[in-house]
């Protein structure tokens, strides 16, 4: 079955230390996205990309960054940059065709 | 992009059908309107999509006036299993295009 797939599905980081999110899609869609949701809130946009070896800033993008070396993966990385990392971050693909399928998210939390 | 005006909480009973409506007075001619359903630490998954008048699947229905300013989603007789957030998105699914999620609305379904 084609899907998109996040791992790991909980991550705890350490004050300092930056953690790479994984994101693999099956689905050959051309565009991928990252989100990040807070308790009660919607989801912001951190990074997208719409093809392979290009990517832009979502509204939330600093103390964030990715890449998109291959079409399928597009992994995310939390630098220790990001002051208030403790949030559940959502992975996305879209095709102009099928819309959007999401992951099923990681939570990541700082201890 | 479109902005998009939901409730943010809605509260029903199980078995009733539940309304939720979408503003979005300023659509484009190429935007489509989407509904995306999220359980908590799960990722959205779609419910349905429309471009104008009326368009029902097995999970619900979409009914989308003429000037498109708006959009309703329907639940028929819902379960306690309903209970999620709904977002309402505005896009042009013809394009790889970043679509921004606000808050949603917040649906509990009361036994």
């Amino acid at each position: 079955d084609g899907g998109i797939t996040q791992s790991p599905k909980y991550l705890f980081r350490k004050e300092g230390q930056n953690v790479t999110l994984s994101c693999e899609q099956n689905l050959n869609h051309d565009a991928m996205y990252w989100y990040r949701q807070d308790p009660g809130q919607g989801l912001r946009l951190i990074y997208y990309s719409q093809i392979v070896n290009d990517f832009q800033k979502g509204d939330i993008a600093e103390g964030y960054s990715v890449s998109r070396e291959k079409k399928e993966s597009f992994p995310l990385t939390v630098t220790s940059a990001q002051k208030n990392p403790t949030a559940f971050y959502l992975c996305a693909s879209s095709s102009r065709v099928e819309g959007y399928t999401f992951g099923s998210g990681t939570r990541l939390t700082v201890v | 992009l479109a902005k998009t005006t939901q409730p943010i909480s809605m509260d029903s009973y199980e078995g009733q059908e539940v309304n939720i409506t979408c503003s979005h007075n300023n659509i484009a001619t190429n935007d489509y309107i989407t509904w995306y359903q999220q359980f908590p630490s799960q990722g959205p998954r779609f419910i349905i999509q429309g471009y104008k008048t009326k368009v029902t699947n097995e999970v619900a229905s979409l009914f989308i006036p003429a000037d498109r300013k708006s959009s309703t989603l329907s639940l028929p007789r819902v379960s306690l299993s309903d209970t999620a957030v709904y977002y309402c998105l505005v896009g042009a699914m013809n394009r790889d295009d970043k679509i921004i999620f606000g808050k949603g609305t917040r649906l509990h379904i009361l036994p």
